[in-house]
């Protein structure tokens, strides 16, 4: 079990650049969930997968932010024309499906972006 | 603001008993979360309760859950100097698991 992968561990842009973070969650996990986490803050959730399909989407994630998972196995996050806010911790996550429990969620060690 | 409220700094001894006191205010919360963050690495869960329960014991952890007041709290027995991390409370709601996430408390443990 090699656990939750994120690439890269740290992304520097500049402003108006366009990013992508992959997330490779452990393998037998049909969720896959992006956080994202400020300095000081706890993780807040931006969007969840179960198997390919985009199930909910936080007010955070603006339309400058894309999700995808096409074939239920590992997720991308896209910021389009990134600012200067954007810079933040990205965290993945990934659970079994819960049925009538929920599982606890196993996360990465997060992609770090900063934006100069 | 965060609905998940915890204290932002403890400092103990090695050796003493560290006890991280977290409160929570949905009350249909399912499953209650301890999470640890080292510097510059994710979460790493260290244990999680179910609601009807009051208490759940793993090693040198130790979570109590007081449904009436939403408390809940983590004590580490023995706390070591690599238990120094910032701990994260979390509950989980509904059959989506989200997750809702308090501002973390640092543990130093001074040696």
């Amino acid at each position: 079990d090699t656990g939750v992968s994120q690439d890269p561990r740290h992304k520097i842009t500049k402003r108006g650049q366009n990013v992508t973070f992959r997330c490779d969650p452990i393998s037998e996990h049909n969720r896959l969930y992006w956080y994202r986490q400020t300095l000081g803050q706890g993780p807040e959730f931006l969007t969840y997968f179960q198997n390919e399909a985009q199930l909910e989407k936080s007010r955070l994630l603006s339309d400058r932010f894309s999700a995808e998972r096409p074939k239920g196995s590992f997720s991308t996050l896209e910021i389009q024309r990134t600012e200067q806010g954007d810079s933040a911790m990205y965290l993945c996550a990934s659970s079994p499906a819960g049925g009538l429990s929920n599982q606890p969620q196993h996360f990465g060690d997060g992609t770090r972006l900063s934006i100069l | 603001g965060e609905d998940v409220e915890q204290s932002l700094f403890l400092s103990v001894r090695e050796g003493d008993s560290s006890v991280i006191n977290c409160t929570y205010t949905d009350s249909s919360s399912t499953y209650l979360y301890w999470y640890k963050q080292e510097p510059g690495a994710g979460l790493q869960l260290l244990t999680y309760i179910f609601s009807n329960m009051d208490m759940k014991q793993d090693q040198r952890l130790t979570v109590l859950l007081n449904k009436k007041d939403k408390h809940l709290s983590l004590r580490i027995a023995d706390t070591q100097t690599g238990d120094s991390a910032i701990y994260f409370c979390a509950e989980s709601i509904g059959r989506d698991n989200d997750m809702r996430f308090g501002a973390g408390t640092r543990l130093t443990v001074k040696p």
